[in-house]
């Protein structure tokens, strides 16, 4: 069936790097994705999103791409920080004609912050 | 803005009883709301959708009798667990919708004995 999956279950960074979590979904019928901060027991938490008119969106620190072409979805942490440490999802949606459905989740990375 | 809670947090009962999570959206109405289910080191899978003063959608493979929703008003959906057991034990996550924005809950843990 449709799927959203990811490419590493889990990242390991030194403290001030750069981040990049990947994510692959396989609807092209998806027009807007969602990254997601989870920490452990707690609910996940908003980080940033894109719709699929963009290719490109920029946060504090994080930054999302886009790539239609290849169905592919990026999640940038700048200056990565120890509180950074969770596990990240990305979500997509669709819009079908009689409204959103819920969002998909991906299978998840999880983001360690080495000190 | 946009706040949705849980209650409880954390919930342990006996297998064959049932157990109440109720979801609530603080700041803003809902019109459809949605209950995820968790395991560990796993990713949120959809169990159903509700709309309110409507009967619920469930995801395939999901029991609508043993998981029970009721979306009474723009606030509050509740998912009761019936005769639970232990497989049932996870993290359950609510989220309500406005607008196009879906808004979580802070999750309830429920351990079955």
């Amino acid at each position: 069936g449709e799927s959203v999956g990811l490419h590493l279950p889990t990242l390991s960074v030194q403290e001030g790097d750069n981040s990049i979590i990947n994510c692959a979904y396989s609807n092209s019928a998806s027009d807007y994705f969602i990254w997601y901060k989870q920490e452990s027991g707690k609910g996940p938490q908003f980080i940033i999103d894109i719709r699929s008119n963009m290719d490109k969106r920029q946060g504090q620190r994080v930054t999302v791409l886009l790539n239609k072409t290849v169905k592919h979805l990026s999640l940038q942490i700048a200056a990565t920080q120890p509180g950074d440490s969770a596990v990240y999802f990305c979500a997509e949606n669709i819009a079908p004609g009689t409204g959103r459905r819920a969002l998909t989740f991906g299978s998840g990375t999880r983001l360690q912050v080495q000190p | 803005g946009a706040v949705v809670s849980q209650h409880p947090s954390r919930v342990i009962c006996k297998s064959g009883t049932s157990v109440k999570i109720e979801c609530r959206s603080l700041d803003f109405q809902a019109t459809t709301m949605f209950w995820y289910r968790q395991f560990p080191k796993q990713s949120l899978m959809l169990m159903a959708t509700s709309n309110e003063g409507s009967k619920a959608t469930y995801e395939q493979g999901v029991e609508k009798d043993k998981f029970l929703i009721n979306h009474a008003s723009l606030t509050l959906s509740t998912l009761t667990v019936t005769s639970a057991h232990p497989e049932d034990s996870s993290f359950y996550i609510c989220s309500a919708r406005a607008e196009y924005e879906q808004y979580f809950g802070p999750g309830t843990r429920l351990t079955v004995t």
